[in-house]
């Protein structure tokens, strides 16, 4: 988990609410991402940043939002409009943007919506 | 389109005993394979990859995978199990190049049960 911060580990709202997780890495990586993960599903991609004001969409991106401002932080909105976001959520990220290279991740954030 | 197949939702092995999790792929092209761990409420830590070059990656904490091509298969494998190992463990792909290649791809996972 070393290098990448999700805060906070558990995250309580009710629905309607919109709600921001919040990932930061001091790796100095160029790359970082958003993943879901729910039982038995493994993990899904909701969105990518390559570069410092440039994002694109994942597998799942309905009811998501990101920005991308610095390098070390990505920070996940998670809108009313997702219909079923509690789930454990997960950052992650990788330099360079080179396809060889693994991916780091974060302790993850898991989101309860009732 | 990529994807990766774990066959099996949990496997079970007794304590110093071969443990084998097993991994397909399908991506167009060369694949980039990886082994990635989870323990409970944390995040995934990295154990291996496949770029390229020998079939046999070794990784951390004694955990090895064996790349074959003409089976589309990454196996995880570890000679001698212990209870620690217990945990999730995942298999992604991601392709050398095109519109996914940015993408890794995971599979859904196979729990280890290490038995003492």
């Amino acid at each position: 988990d070393g290098g990448i911060t999700q805060s906070p580990k558990y995250l309580f709202r009710k629905e309607g609410q919109n709600v921001t997780l919040s990932c930061e890495q001091n790796l100095n990586h160029d790359a970082m991402y958003w993943y879901r993960q729910d039982p038995g599903q493994g993990l899904r991609l909701i969105y990518y940043s390559q570069i410092v004001n440039d994002f694109q969409k994942g597998d799942i991106a309905e009811g998501y939002s990101v920005s991308r401002e610095k390098k070390e932080s990505f920070p996940l909105t998670v809108t009313s409009a997702q219909k079923n976001p509690t789930a454990f959520y997960l950052c992650a990220s990788s330099s360079p943007t080179g396809l060889t290279h693994e991916q780091y991740f974060g302790p993850g954030t898991r989101l309860t919506v009732t | 389109a990529q994807s990766v197949a774990q066959p099996e939702d949990q496997v079970n092995v007794a304590e110093g005993n071969p443990l084998t999790v097993k991994c397909t792929y399908s991506v167009s092209g060369n694949p980039y394979l990886f082994w990635y761990v989870q323990y409970p409420n944390r995040g995934l830590q990295f154990l291996l990859k496949y770029i390229t070059g020998d079939n046999l990656v070794k990784g951390s904490y004694g955990f090895e995978a064996e790349f074959n091509k003409s089976q589309t298969s990454f196996h995880l494998k570890k000679p001698s199990a212990l209870v620690s190992d217990s945990a999730l463990y995942f298999c992604a792909v991601r392709a050398h190049s095109g519109a996914g290649s940015y993408q890794l791809t995971f599979g859904k996972g196979t729990k280890l049960s290490v038995i003492p």
